[in-house]
């Protein structure tokens, strides 16, 4: 079975630290995705990546980056948290060349900016 | 730009009712269609997916939902709701070269 692996399932950080949530994938997935979860909002992409090294914007980028030095590895960075990014973090990935294939999620990290 | 609602943020049913939760999409190219169940404090599952085979597609746990084109719906049933399938729902569409889309989500709750 593909195993995401989010590295934290529980953080509270105060308003302008620096965040890394990792997040770790054993399938060789070539695609890797950041998404955050909000009520009543759904799931809104943050940023992806489609290869190492790549990475793109997705629809919510103001205020996050992301690095993928590794494969298996896609971290997602908060430079200067603030209270408006408290939410569920979820990472996916995706084996990339089926166009039907599914997203594989992690069990999410649920971060709280005081 | 392709988009997806989901009718009811909260849909009740008792145990041993037919469970039918919406989706609706838009989409300018023919689309594959996905159902995510996500259960309390965790990440999302795959319940099906619609990849342009079979309308009717089964996934999961007895669930199965139906492609109509012409209504450009996805709808999600189950015949006889169980206490366990309690969870939040997300219905997903996505097309070739774009991303996926989700829709906002309905919370399923199964009463005694």
């Amino acid at each position: 079975d593909v195993k995401v692996t989010q590295s934290s399932r529980y953080l509270v950080k105060r308003t302008g630290e620096k965040v890394f949530l990792e997040c770790v994938q054993d399938m060789d997935h070539e695609n890797m995705f950041w998404y955050r979860q909000d009520p009543g909002l759904g799931l809104r992409l943050i940023y992806f990546s489609y290869d190492v090294k790549m990475k793109e914007k997705g629809d919510i980028p103001e205020g996050y980056s992301v690095s993928r030095e590794k494969k298996e590895r896609f971290s997602l960075i908060l430079e200067s948290a603030s209270t408006n990014q408290t939410s569920m973090y979820l990472c996916a990935s995706r084996l990339g060349q089926a166009n039907t294939g599914e997203l594989f999620f992690g069990e999410g990290s649920r971060l709280t900016v005081l | 730009a392709q988009s997806v609602t989901q009718l009811g943020s909260h849909v009740s049913v008792s145990e041993g009712a037919l469970v039918l939760l919406r989706c609706n999409y838009s989409s300018s190219v023919p689309p594959y269609l996905f159902w995510y169940v996500q259960y309390p404090n965790q990440g999302l599952q795959l319940l099906l997916k619609y990849t342009s085979a079979a309308t009717l597609v089964k996934g999961i746990n007895g669930f199965e939902a139906e492609f109509k084109k012409s209504e450009t719906s996805f709808h999600l049933t189950k015949p006889s709701a169980h206490m366990s399938d309690a969870a939040e729902y997300f219905c997903a569409v996505k097309s070739y070269g774009q991303n996926f889309v989700f829709g906002p989500g309905t919370r399923l709750s199964v009463l005694p």
